[in-house]
């Protein structure tokens, strides 16, 4: 089975613009989790989706928004970016919720100049 | 709230000892618990996880962790380092009290094995 995927890989956005990742998880799984990941605050959750509605969300401000849609795959936006937005991001998928392990993508790593 | 602690920031052992990377959490509810490996420039790997059941659990590359539920630990262990085990390892704890929580992570633990 093909891994997690993430697109794209490298990005490099100015204070102010938007931006958004995408996501394709495994085949045949219907979960799909966001984090951010930067040398100071570690892994920090964003949000989880199952079957197109958001079941989990994180402490992060309005700003930072997703969806899934029915194939599972995930989007992720980022408005009116801050320098500190600049993480590496990345996308996890699962069979379910609760005890199901998670496979992460390679993650995007975004800069905000 | 849930929380998970990774007390160490990085441990370091010699190749052919035993290893053990520590991990303390605090949950409302039941804990499932797991471990992920983050190899330099690459994503997180699933290692192992604890649901329910045998308090010792058995994972990839030889790994190895123990659910105590008294002292609510779940350290990953490894019986004999090889140096390609040196990578940051994170602990992570969801709970289920009404409903999935969110997975949260420990802060890491970089475990460094000498030759």
């Amino acid at each position: 089975k093909a891994g997690v995927t993430q697109t794209p890989r490298y990005l490099i956005k100015t204070r102010g613009q938007q931006v958004t990742l995408s996501c394709s998880p495994i085949s045949g799984h219907r979960s799909v989790s966001w984090y951010q990941q930067t040398p100071g605050q570690g892994l920090q959750f964003l949000f989880e989706y199952f079957s197109e509605t958001q079941r989990n969300k994180g402490n992060f401000p309005g700003r930072f928004s997703g969806r899934q849609f029915s194939n599972s795959r995930s989007e992720m936006n980022v408005s009116t970016l801050e320098l500190g937005d600049s993480a590496l991001y990345l996308c996890a998928s699962s069979s379910g919720l609760g005890g199901y392990e998670q496979y992460f993508g390679p993650g995007t790593r975004l800069t905000v100049t | 709230a849930q929380s998970v602690a990774q007390p160490e920031d990085q441990v370091n052992v010699a190749e052919g000892n035993p290893l053990t990377v520590k991990c303390t959490y605090s949950v409302s509810g039941n804990p499932y618990l797991f471990w992920y490996v983050q190899y330099p420039n690459r994503g997180l790997q699933f290692l192992l996880k604890y649901i329910t059941g045998d308090n010792l659990v058995k994972g990839s590359y030889g790994f190895e962790a123990e659910f105590n539920k008294s002292q609510t630990s779940f350290h990953l262990k490894k019986p004999s380092a090889l140096v390609s085990d040196s990578a940051l390892y994170f602990c992570a704890v969801r709970a289920m009290n009404t409903g999935f929580q969110k997975l949260v992570f420990g802060t890491g633990t970089r475990l460094l094995v000498s030759p």
